[in-house]
Formats: structure tokens, C-alpha cells, sequence
């Protein structure tokens, strides 16, 4: 069955002081990989979309790598409006287009 | 896009009652998905429809939910004789077959069971 497993579950920085977070999956075959940003109380809002191992997305202070084994999600610089929960989701290939998730890294970023 | 929207966006019912959520997709978006989420927790994916058919539910779905999308747009989340257990963020996402995969999500509906 397919699984998602994130670390850390919670991570406080400063301003400015860089990390990763890490997304660790197992599947038979992977059709995509996920990252979501979600504010309490909200739905989660759709970061990137990583398909192959090697592949590489960035947006603006975020960077998403993936391997066949893990995803990272690199935040440089970061800022207190990077607080957020960040979601791993992982599509895989047997059976329909079924998303799974895992629990989420809480991130407290402190001015 | 006019994003996916849900109502109620609260929802507080005594236990035993039922309740019924709605959620619309994405204009023109024929997939569409039901996840259930309690505090720190991720989405737990509920059910899944491709255009109107319903084409998986998860095993630990109780029989006491149910879910539809009868011409294939809008879709409703019904929750029959509900227990404090099924307190959580009902959240709704959509995605076109044809655009990739990735899903958009809806505010969410939070149920509360008192």
C-alpha cells in the first residue's frame, strides 16, 4: 500500500535561517509527487508537482527535489509568512488516480 | 477559474443527526474528491468520482457515508446518524484529467458533533 511519512513533524526557524523538510514515500510506481502549503483553518493550496527522480521545481524562497526514495522541500532565507503546514501528497500507479498524504510539517518561522 | 467552493463552511449537528455537504468544482474539472481532516493530521482520502461515476471509496469509509455527482458538477457528502467521531474538516478538490494532476481544494466544511 502506499505510504507517506514526514519529518520533521514540527520545525521552528528564524528569519532567514535555512532547513528542509523531508517527504519519504513508498509506491509501486509514482504518476506524481506533491507539495501544498495549508494556513489553519484553510484548504490546501498547491505548491509544485515533481514526476521523475531528478526532477527539480522553485518558487520564489521554496525549491522541491525528488528522488526515488524521498522528496525535499528547500526553504532559503525563509520568512515569517512562510509559516505554514506543508503537505506531501503521492499519487501512484496501481489502481485509479488516488492521492495519499502524509501528516504534515508544522513550520513557525520567527521574526 | 472561480476556485472550488463548499458550503456549509460550518456545520455543527448533534450526534444521531444527518448532515449533507456540498461541494462545486472547477468549471469543467471531471475529477473530483472528497479527503477528511482532523488536527494535525494530512487529508485522508475518502472517495473519488471521474464525471459522475464514483470510482473509489476507502475501506475505512463506515457505511454511513455516502457520496454523489449525478451529472457529473456538483457533488454532496451525506453523513447519516453522525457520531462525535466524525468531527473533522470535510475538504473537496477537483482536477482535470487532461491538465496534469494536480488537484485544487475547496475552503473545507467543518463539521462539529456535540
Amino acid at each position: 500500500e502506499d505510504q507517506v511519512t514526514q519529518s520533521p513533524e514540527a520545525l521552528r526557524l528564524q528569519e532567514g535561517e535555512s532547513s528542509s523538510l523531508n517527504c519519504s514515500y513508498t509506491v509501486s510506481g509514482l504518476r506524481g509527487l506533491f507539495w501544498y502549503r495549508q494556513d489553519p483553518g484553510k484548504g490546501p493550496e498547491f505548491l509544485f508537482t515533481l514526476y521523475s527522480a531528478g526532477e527539480e521545481k522553485e518558487k520564489e524562497r521554496l525549491k522541491a527535489t525528488l528522488t526515488k526514495k524521498e522528496s525535499f522541500l528547500h526553504i532559503t532565507a525563509p520568512k515569517p509568512e512562510d509559516s505554514a503546514t506543508y503537505l506531501c501528497a503521492v499519487c501512484g500507479t496501481s489502481g485509479t488516480y488516488k492521492y495519499i498524504f502524509g501528516t504534515g510539517t508544522r513550520l513557525k518561522v520567527l521574526a | 477559474d472561480t476556485g472550488v467552493s463548499q458550503n456549509p463552511r460550518h456545520k455543527i449537528t448533534k450526534r444521531g443527526q444527518n448532515v449533507t455537504f456540498r461541494c462545486d468544482p472547477i468549471s469543467e474539472h471531471n475529477r473530483l474528491y472528497w479527503y477528511r481532516q482532523t488536527l494535525g493530521q494530512g487529508p485522508e482520502f475518502l472517495t473519488y468520482f471521474q464525471n459522475e461515476a464514483q470510482l473509489e471509496k476507502s475501506r475505512l469509509l463506515s457505511d454511513r457515508f455516502s457520496a454523489e455527482r449525478p451529472k457529473g458538477s456538483f457533488s454532496t457528502l451525506e453523513i447519516q446518524r453522525t457520531e462525535q467521531g466524525d468531527s473533522a474538516m470535510y475538504l473537496c478538490a477537483s482536477s482535470h484529467e487532461d491538465r496534469g494532476l494536480k488537484q485544487y481544494f475547496g475552503p473545507g466544511t467543518r463539521l462539529t458533533v456535540t
